[in-house]
């Protein structure tokens, strides 16, 4: 089955400490991105990359670090100097090359920081 | 920068009625425009996604329409069902294939 796949699902974290979120698709996608949900808001972009070795800011992502050494795996730490952490994380990817560019989601990691 | 305006925020709706859910978008220059589906807790499931030059798609019961120039696209889902309960977004992709996402409609659909 092809598919986008984020652990753990829900995650508790102490203040101050830096935490990782994994993302891995099979869907053979070039593009893949890092999204933040809190209530009563749209989703908002942390950073997104289109190809491996290369990641670009997006709204919000002061706080935040993100690698691309491999087509399928773009995590996401979450460090330290991110000032509200607590929220749910989405992972997304798309094929970059052709239309339609239909976004493809995982099903989220809940994050706690307490 | 693109905005992207959902309306209503809720709707409650008695199963079985025909209902409207609507999206504007501020820029007109898109790829595409997707209709997701959330449930609570859970990631997003694609509904339906209108490229650029298209003006409507359908699936099943779901019928999307795209008006690129006015910056407007409907939702139609015939003959709601209590499974049909969820929040819907609309998402618009733009250039660098930035996709802007509004907050969403809260749908339930009372037995």
């Amino acid at each position: 089955d092809g598919g986008i796949t984020q652990s753990p699902k829900y995650l508790f974290r102490k203040e101050g400490q830096n935490v990782t979120l994994s993302c891995e698709q099979n869907l053979n996608h070039d593009a893949m991105y890092w999204y933040r949900q809190d209530p009563g808001q749209g989703l908002r972009l942390i950073y997104y990359s289109q190809i491996v070795n290369d990641f670009q800011k997006g709204d919000i992502a002061e706080g935040y670090s993100v690698s691309r050494e491999k087509k399928e795996s773009f995590p996401l730490t979450v460090t330290s100097a991110q000032k509200n952490p607590t929220a749910f994380y989405l992972c997304a990817s798309s094929n970059r090359h052709t239309g339609p560019y239909e976004q493809y989601f995982g099903p989220g990691t809940r994050l706690t920081v307490t | 920068k693109q905005e992207v305006t959902q309306i209503p925020a809720a709707l409650s709706v008695p199963e079985g009625e025909n209902l409207v859910l609507n999206c504007s978008f501020t820029d007109s220059a898109i790829y595409n425009l997707q209709w997701f589906r959330q449930d609570p807790g859970k990631g997003l499931t694609s509904l339906l996604l209108i490229q650029s030059s298209q003006r409507e798609q359908t699936s099943g019961r779901l019928n999307a329409s795209l008006d690129k120039s006015s910056g407007r696209s409907t939702l139609y889902i015939a003959a709601s069902q209590p499974g049909d309960s969820a929040t819907y977004l609309c998402a618009v992709t733009g250039g660098y294939q930035k996709v802007t996402f509004g907050i969403g409609t809260k749908l339930q659909v009372i037995p």
